[in-house]
C-alpha cells in the first residue's frame, strides 16, 4: 500500500533561514506528487506539484521540491523563509493508476520573527 | 470564480447521533473527494467520485460512514451513530475531471465534534 512519511513534525526556524522539509514515499510504480499548504485559519491550498519531466520542481511563493526517484523523496526546500510561511505542509502522493491522494501527517512550521 | 464550499463550518453533536456533511464542489468539476483529518495527524482519505462511475469507498472507516453525489454535483457524507473518535475535521476536495497529475481544490472543512 501506499504511504507518505514526513519524518519533521514541528520545525521552528528564524526568519531568512533555509528551509528543507522531507517527505518519502513508499510506491514502486508512477507517482505524482504535492506539497499542500494550510495556513492558519485557511483552506488547504497546492503549493506545487510533480506530474513528469523535470525532476525540479518550482511553486508559489519560492517554494521548491525536487523529486528523487532513486531515493523515494520529494523534499520541500526554500532558500530563505518568511514569517509568512508559518503554517502547516502535506506532502501528498497519487500513483498514476489511482486518482485518491495519500497524505503525509503533516509538518508544522513555526517561524520566528 | 466560487470555490469549493462545505457546510455546515462547525458541528456539535451527542455520541450517538447521525450528522449529514454538506460539499458544493466547484462548477464543472467532476471529481469530488472526501478526506477526514484529525488532531494532529495528516488527512485520511474517505471516499472519491468521478462522474456517473461507482464510488470508490474504500477509505471509509466503518458501515458508519456513507456519501452520496447527487445529479454529479452536491455531495452529503452521512455518520450514523456518531462515535467520540468521530470528531475531525471533515474536507472536500473538487478537481476537473479526476484525472492524473489533477489538481484538487479544497474546501474550508467542516469540524465535528461528538460529545
Amino acid at each position: 500500500a501506499q504511504s507518505v512519511s514526513q519524518h519533521n513534525h514541528h520545525v521552528i526556524l528564524s526568519e531568512a533561514a533555509s528551509l528543507e522539509l522531507g517527505c518519502n514515499y513508499s510506491y514502486g510504480g508512477t507517482v505524482n506528487l504535492f506539497w499542500y499548504v494550510q495556513y492558519p485559519g485557511q483552506h488547504l491550498q497546492l503549493l506545487l506539484k510533480y506530474f513528469s519531466g523535470d525532476p525540479l520542481v518550482k511553486g508559489i511563493k519560492g517554494f521548491e521540491a525536487e523529486f528523487i526517484k532513486s531515493k523515494f523523496s520529494f523534499n520541500l526546500r526554500k532558500p530563505s523563509v518568511q514569517w509568512s510561511d508559518t503554517a502547516e505542509y502535506f506532502c501528498a502522493v497519487m500513483s498514476s493508476s489511482a486518482s485518491k491522494i495519500i497524505f503525509g501527517s503533516g509538518t508544522r512550521l513555526s517561524i520566528r520573527p | 470564480g466560487a470555490g469549493v464550499s462545505q457546510s455546515p463550518s462547525n458541528k456539535v453533536t451527542e455520541k450517538g447521533k447521525d450528522v449529514e456533511l454538506r460539499c458544493d464542489p466547484i462548477s464543472g468539476h467532476t471529481a469530488l473527494y472526501w478526506y477526514r483529518q484529525s488532531l494532529g495527524q495528516g488527512l485520511e482519505f474517505l471516499i472519491y467520485f468521478q462522474g456517473n462511475s461507482a464510488p470508490d469507498k474504500s477509505g471509509l472507516p466503518s458501515d458508519r460512514f456513507s456519501a452520496e453525489r447527487t445529479g454529479g454535483s452536491v455531495s452529503t457524507l452521512t455518520i450514523q451513530r456518531t462515535q467520540q473518535e468521530d470528531s475531525a475535521v471533515y474536507l472536500c476536495a473538487s478537481s476537473l475531471g479526476g484525472r492524473e497529475g489533477e489538481t484538487q481544490y479544497f474546501g474550508p472543512g467542516t469540524r465535528l465534534l461528538v460529545l
